[in-house]
């Protein structure tokens, strides 16, 4: 089982829509949980951090988190087009009392349609 | 305020060259990162310095060795390139602890031929 694993899509969603974007990861001890955006030809960018347990919002972003079930998702509200990027979803891998390294799903594409 | 600055942008070169791919953070964070991104295959770790004099393998660090020259810059060197590293590479790099957010360099185009 790889250690991110995401949809690869693509998810088409209509504008003003929500979009939902699922990640699950295997190493039970991560506490730590990203979600990047990379648009084409583009470096990825910091969406949404989240640590516990739960839902954290920002604006039109909704970051949930299930410890139990191994399991992150981002809701994107009143999605935009702006919004079709290659969402990443990303897992800090510790390591006893190292912080350790970031290690990122291959990526869902969501085109948002006008 | 740069960030984290890769050079070059973009790179050819023929089977077996050398190059070394150069990272710099003026972010004075810890941690520093190389992953390749290939199609469909998402980011993957080549290799990692979580602090300055350390360094460690990452996911596929084969035919790659780095080099953390000071707490500022973190290269990447291919000794004998390979088609099979064609791929974009990108630099990041972490303040530090589990819960901070990488941030990336602008990535290298590398085409070997």
């Amino acid at each position: 089982q790889k250690e991110v694993e995401q949809n690869s899509g693509p998810l088409s969603v209509p504008e003003g829509a929500i979009a939902s974007l699922n990640c699950t990861y295997s190493d039970r001890v991560s506490q730590s949980f990203f979600w990047y955006r990379q648009y084409s030809g583009k470096s990825p960018e910091l969406i949404m951090s989240i640590y516990s347990n739960g839902d954290k919002e920002d604006g039109r972003f909704t970051a949930q988190l299930n410890k139990a079930s191994q399991y992150v998702s981002l809701l994107i509200r009143d999605s935009q087009p702006s919004d079709s990027a290659t969402y990443l979803c990303a897992v800090n891998r510790d390591y006893g009392g190292s912080q350790g390294n970031l290690i990122f799903g291959k990526g869902t594409k969501l085109s948002v349609k006008p | 305020n740069a960030g984290v600055t890769q050079t070059p942008k973009f790179q050819v070169l023929k089977t077996g060259q050398s190059m070394t791919l150069q990272c710099a953070q003026d972010m004075n964070h810890n941690s520093m990162y190389w992953y390749r991104q290939d199609p469909g295959m998402g980011l993957r770790l080549i290799y990692y310095s979580a602090s300055e004099g350390t360094t460690d393998k990452g996911e596929v660090p084969n035919g790659y060795n780095v080099s953390r020259l000071n707490k500022r810059e973190f290269s990447l060197r291919l000794e004998s390139a390979a088609p099979s590293q064609t791929s974009v590479y990108f630099c990041a790099s972490r303040e530090g602890g589990r819960n901070t957010e990488a941030f990336f360099g602008q990535g290298t185009r590398l085409t070997v031929v």
